[in-house]
């Protein structure tokens, strides 16, 4: 599985859009990029994914570059509750298992 | 909204039990699979299951661990006899099906284990 490569932390002021990056440089064309967080040991809750596209949903929006090297999730009104630990995670498109990093811690601030 | 549910949510054992963890999967989900996280650490990749067989297990998943369907519901993960390096969080993970959908996995809140 390609590696990612995140910040092991970020801080955010409520509000305010927050803007996580990830490296894959090494990604190949049948990896897709999926991005989960864990709030504080609780399950991974799952957030977005892509594949080339540029997607948004409920929760948040992902850029992806055009050579795929990188990505940037975005949550665009961050609140205290989004303060969790967000995982970058590129996985093949034939296997569902997730190999979980070391993530970004992002932090919320009022 | 659906969920995954585990039991116990917290398991108090002294080395050499056994120790049976219970996950309730999402209704008509196929795919089932187990995580852990050691305190403070990344969370590791156990096993994968579908169709009542093993897909894919990891180094960490030996002779020591088990899983299966007992009922057909329930998917348990049974460690035969604990040691203090299983004490860590875990994490039970489902999905739907192969084709189609976001391809997620719903995480339940997991069990957190304590080996003495």
């Amino acid at each position: 599985d390609a590696k990612t490569t995140q910040p092991p932390s970020m801080d955010c002021a409520e509000g305010r859009a927050a803007n996580l990056p990830c490296n894959h440089s090494t990604i190949s064309g049948n990896e897709y990029v999926y991005w989960y967080r864990q709030i504080h040991s609780q399950g991974p809750q799952y957030i977005i994914h892509g594949l080339k596209n540029n997607e948004t949903n409920e929760m948040a929006s992902l850029i992806i570059t055009e050579d795929r090297k990188s990505s940037t999730l975005i949550l665009p009104h961050a609140t205290l509750r989004d303060t969790a630990v967000y995982y970058c995670i590129v996985r093949p498109g034939s296997n569902y298992k997730l190999t979980f990093g070391k993530g970004t811690l992002l932090t919320v601030n009022p | 909204e659906p969920e995954v549910t585990q039991t116990p949510s917290h398991q108090v054992t002294q080395m050499g039990q056994e120790v049976i963890l219970r996950c309730v999967p999402i209704s008509n989900h196929l795919y089932f699979y187990w995580y852990r996280q050691i305190l403070g650490q990344k969370v590791e990749f156990l096993v994968s299951f579908y169709n009542n067989e093993i897909s894919e297990k990891s180094e960490i998943f030996d002779d020591q661990f088990s899983v299966e369907r007992p009922d057909g519901s329930n998917f348990t993960l049974k460690i035969r006899s604990t040691k203090l390096e299983d004490s860590a969080m875990y994490f039970c993970a489902t999905r739907p099906y192969a084709g189609g959908g976001t391809g997620e996995l719903f995480f339940g809140e997991g069990s957190r284990l304590t080996v003495l």
